[in-house]
Protein backbone atom coordinates (compact mmCIF):
# COMPACT_ATOMS: atom_id res chain seq x y z
CA UNK A 1 0.00 0.00 0.00
CA UNK A 2 0.95 3.32 -0.22
CA UNK A 3 3.07 4.91 2.12
CA UNK A 4 3.62 8.72 4.11
CA UNK A 5 6.54 8.92 5.57
CA UNK A 6 7.36 11.36 8.72
CA UNK A 7 10.17 12.77 10.45
CA UNK A 8 11.22 13.25 12.73
CA UNK A 9 10.07 10.29 15.12
CA UNK A 10 10.51 12.39 17.95
CA UNK A 11 12.11 15.70 18.88
CA UNK A 12 12.64 17.54 22.57
CA UNK A 13 13.61 21.13 21.98
CA UNK A 14 13.84 24.59 24.30
CA UNK A 15 11.61 26.66 24.79
CA UNK A 16 12.01 29.27 22.17
CA UNK A 17 12.87 27.34 19.46
CA UNK A 18 11.17 26.12 16.04
CA UNK A 19 10.91 23.09 15.07
CA UNK A 20 10.27 21.56 11.55
CA UNK A 21 8.17 18.28 10.28
CA UNK A 22 8.61 16.70 7.48
CA UNK A 23 5.32 14.80 5.63
CA UNK A 24 6.08 12.77 2.67
CA UNK A 25 4.25 10.84 0.69
CA UNK A 26 6.91 8.20 -1.33
CA UNK A 27 5.27 6.02 -4.05
CA UNK A 28 2.11 8.50 -4.67
CA UNK A 29 1.35 12.21 -5.43
CA UNK A 30 -0.83 14.42 -2.95
CA UNK A 31 -2.01 17.44 -3.49
CA UNK A 32 -4.03 17.56 -0.56
CA UNK A 33 -2.29 16.52 3.25
CA UNK A 34 -3.61 17.13 6.76
CA UNK A 35 -1.81 17.46 10.22
CA UNK A 36 -3.23 16.17 13.21
CA UNK A 37 -2.59 16.56 16.64
CA UNK A 38 -2.94 14.07 19.62
CA UNK A 39 -2.07 15.17 22.98
CA UNK A 40 -1.86 12.27 25.89
CA UNK A 41 -5.65 10.12 26.41
CA UNK A 42 -6.66 12.23 23.99
CA UNK A 43 -8.17 11.59 20.14
CA UNK A 44 -6.65 12.86 17.30
CA UNK A 45 -7.87 16.48 16.12
CA UNK A 46 -6.97 17.78 12.49
CA UNK A 47 -5.19 21.22 12.82
CA UNK A 48 -4.87 22.38 8.81
CA UNK A 49 -5.17 21.09 5.62
CA UNK A 50 -2.34 21.42 3.22
CA UNK A 51 -2.53 22.58 -0.21
CA UNK A 52 -0.12 22.35 -2.61
CA UNK A 53 0.84 25.45 -4.55
CA UNK A 54 -1.57 27.27 -2.14
CA UNK A 55 -2.27 28.51 1.59
CA UNK A 56 -3.03 25.59 3.80
CA UNK A 57 -6.75 25.52 5.63
CA UNK A 58 -6.36 26.07 9.00
CA UNK A 59 -9.25 24.66 11.95
CA UNK A 60 -10.83 26.60 14.30
CA UNK A 61 -8.22 27.75 17.15
CA UNK A 62 -5.40 26.83 15.32
CA UNK A 63 -2.81 29.68 14.99
CA UNK A 64 -1.45 29.85 11.66
CA UNK A 65 1.22 32.32 12.61
CA UNK A 66 2.64 29.36 15.02
CA UNK A 67 1.85 26.44 12.78
CA UNK A 68 3.03 27.12 9.47
CA UNK A 69 2.87 24.89 6.38
CA UNK A 70 4.46 24.78 3.20
CA UNK A 71 3.22 22.60 0.88
CA UNK A 72 5.79 23.14 -2.38
CA UNK A 73 5.81 19.85 -4.00
CA UNK A 74 3.03 17.07 -4.63
CA UNK A 75 5.12 14.72 -2.37
CA UNK A 76 6.31 16.66 0.77
CA UNK A 77 4.70 19.08 2.82
CA UNK A 78 6.11 20.42 6.07
CA UNK A 79 4.38 21.90 9.58
CA UNK A 80 6.90 24.31 11.34
CA UNK A 81 5.88 24.61 15.00
CA UNK A 82 7.36 28.14 15.65
CA UNK A 83 8.54 29.55 19.10
CA UNK A 84 7.42 26.45 20.31
CA UNK A 85 6.21 26.05 24.36
CA UNK A 86 5.71 23.21 26.86
CA UNK A 87 2.23 23.39 25.42
CA UNK A 88 2.88 22.70 22.09
CA UNK A 89 4.28 19.40 23.71
CA UNK A 90 1.86 16.71 21.65
CA UNK A 91 2.18 14.11 18.60
CA UNK A 92 1.90 15.62 15.46
CA UNK A 93 0.37 13.55 12.58
CA UNK A 94 0.46 13.83 9.10
CA UNK A 95 -1.87 12.16 6.47
CA UNK A 96 -2.37 12.34 3.04
CA UNK A 97 -4.19 10.66 -0.20
CA UNK A 98 -3.03 9.33 -3.73
CA UNK A 99 -4.51 12.07 -5.72
CA UNK A 100 -5.00 9.99 -8.81
CA UNK A 101 -7.25 7.43 -6.76
CA UNK A 102 -10.55 7.82 -5.89
CA UNK A 103 -12.45 6.58 -2.54
CA UNK A 104 -8.84 5.66 -1.90
CA UNK A 105 -8.07 5.71 1.74
CA UNK A 106 -6.00 8.00 3.49
CA UNK A 107 -2.50 6.78 4.81
CA UNK A 108 -1.17 8.32 7.96
CA UNK A 109 2.84 8.64 8.70
CA UNK A 110 4.21 7.27 12.04
CA UNK A 111 3.95 10.74 13.94
CA UNK A 112 6.31 13.06 15.44
CA UNK A 113 6.31 13.01 19.61
CA UNK A 114 7.41 16.87 20.44
CA UNK A 115 8.56 17.66 23.88
CA UNK A 116 9.10 20.90 24.59
CA UNK A 117 11.72 21.76 27.55
CA UNK B 1 -20.95 19.50 14.22
CA UNK B 2 -20.08 15.81 14.06
CA UNK B 3 -19.08 13.90 17.29
CA UNK B 4 -18.04 10.48 17.86
CA UNK B 5 -17.62 8.22 20.63
CA UNK B 6 -16.10 4.84 20.97
CA UNK B 7 -17.37 2.62 23.78
CA UNK B 8 -15.48 1.05 25.78
CA UNK B 9 -12.66 3.57 26.27
CA UNK B 10 -10.78 0.21 27.60
CA UNK B 11 -11.33 -3.52 27.59
CA UNK B 12 -9.67 -6.59 28.72
CA UNK B 13 -9.73 -9.97 27.57
CA UNK B 14 -8.29 -13.07 27.73
CA UNK B 15 -7.24 -14.77 24.45
CA UNK B 16 -8.88 -16.11 22.02
CA UNK B 17 -12.13 -14.31 22.93
CA UNK B 18 -13.96 -12.32 20.26
CA UNK B 19 -14.86 -8.92 21.17
CA UNK B 20 -16.43 -6.53 19.80
CA UNK B 21 -15.77 -2.29 19.99
CA UNK B 22 -18.62 0.15 19.33
CA UNK B 23 -18.29 3.28 17.65
CA UNK B 24 -21.29 5.44 17.10
CA UNK B 25 -21.45 9.45 15.41
CA UNK B 26 -23.35 12.41 15.50
CA UNK B 27 -24.05 13.26 11.53
CA UNK B 28 -24.99 10.30 9.31
CA UNK B 29 -23.58 12.50 5.89
CA UNK B 30 -20.44 10.69 6.12
CA UNK B 31 -18.08 9.70 3.13
CA UNK B 32 -16.59 6.67 5.29
CA UNK B 33 -16.23 5.56 7.93
CA UNK B 34 -12.50 3.88 8.96
CA UNK B 35 -11.28 1.34 11.75
CA UNK B 36 -7.50 2.53 12.45
CA UNK B 37 -5.01 0.94 14.97
CA UNK B 38 -2.78 2.76 16.84
CA UNK B 39 0.24 1.22 19.57
CA UNK B 40 1.71 3.82 21.92
CA UNK B 41 4.05 6.19 20.55
CA UNK B 42 3.26 5.34 17.25
CA UNK B 43 1.35 6.18 14.00
CA UNK B 44 -2.15 5.22 12.80
CA UNK B 45 -2.56 1.21 10.72
CA UNK B 46 -5.44 1.37 9.09
CA UNK B 47 -7.37 -1.78 9.57
CA UNK B 48 -11.21 -1.62 7.48
CA UNK B 49 -12.72 1.52 5.26
CA UNK B 50 -16.14 1.00 4.54
CA UNK B 51 -17.71 3.69 2.45
CA UNK B 52 -21.33 5.15 3.26
CA UNK B 53 -23.06 2.80 0.74
CA UNK B 54 -21.40 -0.33 2.06
CA UNK B 55 -22.45 -2.35 5.57
CA UNK B 56 -19.41 -4.53 5.60
CA UNK B 57 -15.79 -4.97 5.54
CA UNK B 58 -13.60 -7.93 6.28
CA UNK B 59 -9.81 -8.44 6.76
CA UNK B 60 -9.30 -11.54 8.13
CA UNK B 61 -10.03 -11.85 11.81
CA UNK B 62 -11.87 -8.69 11.95
CA UNK B 63 -15.02 -7.77 10.97
CA UNK B 64 -16.54 -3.96 10.78
CA UNK B 65 -19.77 -3.06 10.37
CA UNK B 66 -21.70 0.55 9.33
CA UNK B 67 -25.20 1.82 9.89
CA UNK B 68 -25.51 5.11 8.27
CA UNK B 69 -29.02 5.52 9.60
CA UNK B 70 -28.52 5.12 13.18
CA UNK B 71 -25.11 6.68 13.40
CA UNK B 72 -22.79 3.26 14.66
CA UNK B 73 -20.50 1.22 13.60
CA UNK B 74 -18.83 -2.18 15.37
CA UNK B 75 -15.35 -4.00 14.75
CA UNK B 76 -15.48 -7.65 15.67
CA UNK B 77 -12.23 -8.84 16.58
CA UNK B 78 -12.31 -12.71 16.63
CA UNK B 79 -9.73 -15.23 18.32
CA UNK B 80 -7.76 -12.41 20.14
CA UNK B 81 -4.39 -12.25 20.37
CA UNK B 82 -1.69 -10.84 22.75
CA UNK B 83 -0.72 -9.31 19.80
CA UNK B 84 -3.87 -7.65 19.15
CA UNK B 85 -3.54 -5.34 22.29
CA UNK B 86 -3.09 -1.42 21.04
CA UNK B 87 -5.66 1.63 20.98
CA UNK B 88 -8.38 1.14 18.29
CA UNK B 89 -10.16 4.17 16.66
CA UNK B 90 -13.13 4.85 14.81
CA UNK B 91 -13.03 7.96 12.22
CA UNK B 92 -15.67 9.46 9.76
CA UNK B 93 -14.89 11.13 6.78
CA UNK B 94 -16.58 14.37 5.76
CA UNK B 95 -16.33 16.81 2.99
CA UNK B 96 -13.25 17.77 2.35
CA UNK B 97 -11.27 14.30 3.24
CA UNK B 98 -12.26 15.78 6.66
CA UNK B 99 -11.59 12.96 9.41
CA UNK B 100 -13.54 13.06 13.19
CA UNK B 101 -11.68 11.13 15.61
CA UNK B 102 -13.08 8.94 18.11
CA UNK B 103 -11.11 9.12 21.27
CA UNK B 104 -10.64 5.18 21.21
CA UNK B 105 -10.94 1.80 22.79
CA UNK B 106 -7.64 0.85 24.33
CA UNK B 107 -7.53 -3.33 24.27
CA UNK B 108 -5.48 -5.42 26.35
CA UNK B 109 -5.54 -9.21 25.16
CA UNK B 110 -4.16 -11.34 28.05
CA UNK B 111 -2.20 -14.22 27.02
Amino acid sequence: GAVVSQHPSWVICKSGTSVKIECRSLDFQATTMFWYRQFPKQSLMLMATSNEGSKATYEQGVEKDKFLINHASLTLSTLTVTSAHPEDSSFYICSARDSSQENEKLFFGSGTQLSVL
Amino acid sequence: KQEVTQIPAALSVPEGENLVLNCSFTDSAIYNLQWFRQDPGKGLTSLLLIQSSQREQTSGRLNASLDKSSGRSTLYIAASQPGDSATYLCAVETSGSRLTFGEGTQLTVNP
